[in-house]
């Protein structure tokens, strides 16, 4: 049964980096084929796919944030991370790391973590 | 971008009776070389992260009870939750998957008329 968990900080000031890890345990991150995925919810709003990194490294964002995320994998760890720099007010959400059902990123996610809160704060 | 509209935003029902959810997508999400249909389904309770239930439109996740049902093709999609039960109160959210970036309903309300 795979789990995800993410950490990271709960408040972060305007115009800083966030950054939030990603914790993946039973299986490993580079093996299986699986992309993992980055999700966030604003409070109280809906979902907002952000990213994924595949088994191997390669990146995908949604170009419509900006450029403005990173995301990595530290194979080592079994983990897969996530950098927002210059955060505004509007970064303020609940932050999702979920695995993909299927291997080669097929896009529905089965496993999520819990989630963590981000706030921005000015 | 894809866009994922649903109705409706909010949706009461007797307990034991049918719930339909209906979702839109701005262009087709079917794939004709392999005749799927590239929408997902979630459940998301509160202070809980989204629950895969149907997935290629119709397919249900396994463990998720029959009473979840999901149907359409092309740009109409349609979850069905039959003889509805406490639990089943929960936002719902489409997402289409048949390309990047993935996006999703605004998400529907089902409460218990």
């Amino acid at each position: 049964q795979v789990q995800l968990q993410e950490s990271g900080p709960g408040l972060v000031k305007a115009s800083q980096t966030l950054s939030l890890t990603c914790t993946v345990s039973g299986g490993s991150i580079s093996s299986g084929g699986y992309y993992w995925n980055w999700i966030r919810q604003p409070p109280g709003k809906g979902l907002e796919w952000i990213g994924f990194i595949s088994y191997s490294g390669n990146t995908i964002y949604n170009p419509s944030l900006k450029s403005r995320f990173t995301i990595s994998l530290d194979t080592s760890k079994n983990q897969f991370s996530l950098s927002l720099n210059s955060v505004t007010a509007a970064d303020t959400a609940v932050y999702f790391c979920a695995k993909d059902k299927d291997a080669s990123g097929v896009g529905t996610f089965d496993y999520w973590g819990q989630g963590t809160l981000v706030t921005v704060s000015s | 971008d894809i866009v994922m509209t649903q109705s409706p935003d909010s949706l009461a029902v007797s307990l034991g009776e049918r719930a339909t959810i209906n979702c839109k997508s701005s262009q087709s999400v079917l794939h004709s070389p392999n005749n799927k249909n590239y929408v997902t389904w979630y459940q998301q309770k509160p202070g809980q992260p989204p629950k895969l239930l149907i997935y290629w439109a119709s397919t249900r996740e396994s463990g998720v009870p029959d009473r979840f049902s999901g149907s359409g093709s092309g740009t109409d999609f349609t979850l069905t939750i039959s003889g509805l039960q406490a639990e089943d109160v929960a936002v719902y959210y489409c997402q289409q998957f048949y390309n990047t970036p993935y996006t999703f309903g605004q998400g529907t309300k089902l409460e218990i008329k």
